[in-house]
């Protein structure tokens, strides 16, 4: 069964934790994208990978890391710096011809009190 | 800076009638122009997406129309159901010639359809 998987679905930590998400794909595609939904702003991108050992910010990157050293996997981690870090995050995957294509995990839903 | 702007914010439609949503963009490299849907608690889901050397697009009830010279596309929803009840996104894609290709989203539209 092909797809994203994103886990957990709900995370909860305390101010000045840092969190990793977790992002998997068997979908055999080199791109990978994490994004945060906010209510009334769309989808804003984080973090891009269009191969392994490679990735760009996205327009929402401070406060954030992350690490691309296998194809399937492009885990996020929410640091302590990111001020606002109470979300929902999403990965997406594509090819890298096909970049309005994205398939999109479940979301992982945070909350950082 | 890259945008896409989209309305309305939420939409109430009656079942049966025509959804409409509507974006524009000022970036002239946008290459593709998807629609995304999601349903509450889910990621979102490509739906229907048109170059821009198109004016029109049709997949079964949705459609969209492209207005290059506007720089305008719009999302139609035909015979709207309520299981089209979901929140819309439109977006654009551009091929960075350093920095990859990536999407840029809409703000969302949440369209209920009332019975």
């Amino acid at each position: 069964d092909g797809g994203i998987t994103q886990s957990p679905k709900y995370l909860f930590r305390k101010e000045g934790q840092n969190v990793t998400l977790s992002c998997e794909q068997n979908l055999n595609h080199d791109a990978m994208y994490w994004y945060r939904q906010d209510p009334g702003q769309g989808l804003r991108l984080i973090y891009y990978s269009q191969i392994v050992n490679d990735f760009q910010k996205g327009d929402i990157a401070e406060g954030y890391s992350v690490s691309r050293e296998k194809k399937e996997s492009f885990p996020l981690t929410v640091t302590s710096a990111q001020k606002n870090p109470t979300a929902f995050y999403l990965c997406a995957s594509s090819s890298p011809d096909r970049t309005y294509e994205q398939y999109f995990g479940p979301g992982t839903r945070l909350t950082v009190t | 800076q890259q945008q896409v702007k989209q309305s309305p914010q939420s939409l109430i439609v009656q079942k049966g009638g025509i959804s409409i949503i509507n974006c524009a963009y000022e970036n002239t490299a946008f290459d593709y122009f998807p629609w995304y849907q999601q349903f509450p608690g889910k990621g979102p889901a490509l739906l229907i997406a048109i170059r821009p050397d198109v004016s029109e697009k049709k997949e079964g009830r949705f459609t969209i129309s492209f207005n290059k010279s506007a720089k305008q596309f719009s999302l139609h929803i035909m015979d709207s159901q309520p299981g089209d009840s979901a929140t819309y996104f439109c977006a654009a894609s551009t091929r960075g010639e350093t920095s990859g290709s990536r999407l840029t989203f809409g703000e969302g539209t949440q369209l209920t359809v009332n019975p």
